[in-house]
């Protein structure tokens, strides 16, 4: 079946520009997850979204972070006024409900590099 | 809170040898032990992980991981490694109960292959 998809795949802008990344998880996972891979942090949690409870943001880095997750299933994870530490690889990921046992199941990730 | 410690930030290895790709936690709580693998230009893939019962993990590509709770230790194991096996390698954990499972991931392994 289809899995985690992210897009875009890449992206460049500019310092002080607004950036939107899209997560389409897998159908019927009802956790979804963001973190972000950059060289300086590796890899870190940023929010997490459970069915219709309020997300989980406790790793997002300030406040200029910010992501929803409309009708259960797509998320998107907007960074307003980037900056150049913003860049990095963000990677999305979704679980099954509570059979899932822990297990996430991760996107490709989107490359977002900041100039 | 949780914390991974990958003391080998790379492995370099010749085809066939065996390796062992070390991983250290400390947590208050029990958690759940995962090994990622990333390919280049991709995303996070499942190799195994610990949930409970034997502590000897058997995964994908030949892998397994042995939990040992004294040293609070989750390493990785190959008998006989391939070129394709080339990648990087993430230790993770997640607390069983609370915190949504979200991962917090060591930094690292680069494990290259050499003919």
């Amino acid at each position: 079946g289809a899995g985690v998809s992210q897009s875009p795949s890449n992206k460049v802008t500019e310092k002080g520009k607004d950036v939107e990344l899209r997560c389409d998880p897998i159908s019927g996972h009802t956790a979804l997850y963001w973190y972000r891979q950059s060289l300086g942090q590796g890899l870190e949690f940023l929010i997490y979204f459970q069915g219709n409870s309020a997300p989980d943001k406790s790793g997002l880095p300030s406040d200029r972070f910010s992501a929803e997750r409309t009708g259960g299933s797509v998320s998107t994870l907007t960074i307003q006024r980037t900056q150049q530490e913003d860049s990095a690889v963000y990677l999305c990921a979704s679980r099954p409900p509570s059979g899932g046992l822990g297990t996430q199941y991760f996107g490709p990730g989107t490359r977002l590099l900041v100039l | 809170a949780q914390s991974v410690t990958q003391l080998d930030s790379q492995v370099p290895v010749f085809e066939e040898a065996p390796v062992e790709l070390r991983c250290n936690y400390s947590s208050s709580v029990s958690v759940y032990l995962f090994w990622y693998v990333q390919y280049p230009n991709q995303g996070l893939q499942l190799l195994l992980k610990y949930l409970s019962g034997s502590t000897l993990v058997k995964g994908i590509n030949g892998f397994e991981a042995e939990f040992n709770k004294s040293q609070t230790s989750f390493h990785l194991r190959k008998p006989s490694v391939h070129i394709s096996d080339t990648a990087e390698y993430f230790c993770a954990v997640s607390e069983v109960t609370g915190g949504g499972n979200k991962l917090t991931f060591g930094t690292g392994t680069q494990l290259k292959v050499e003919l």
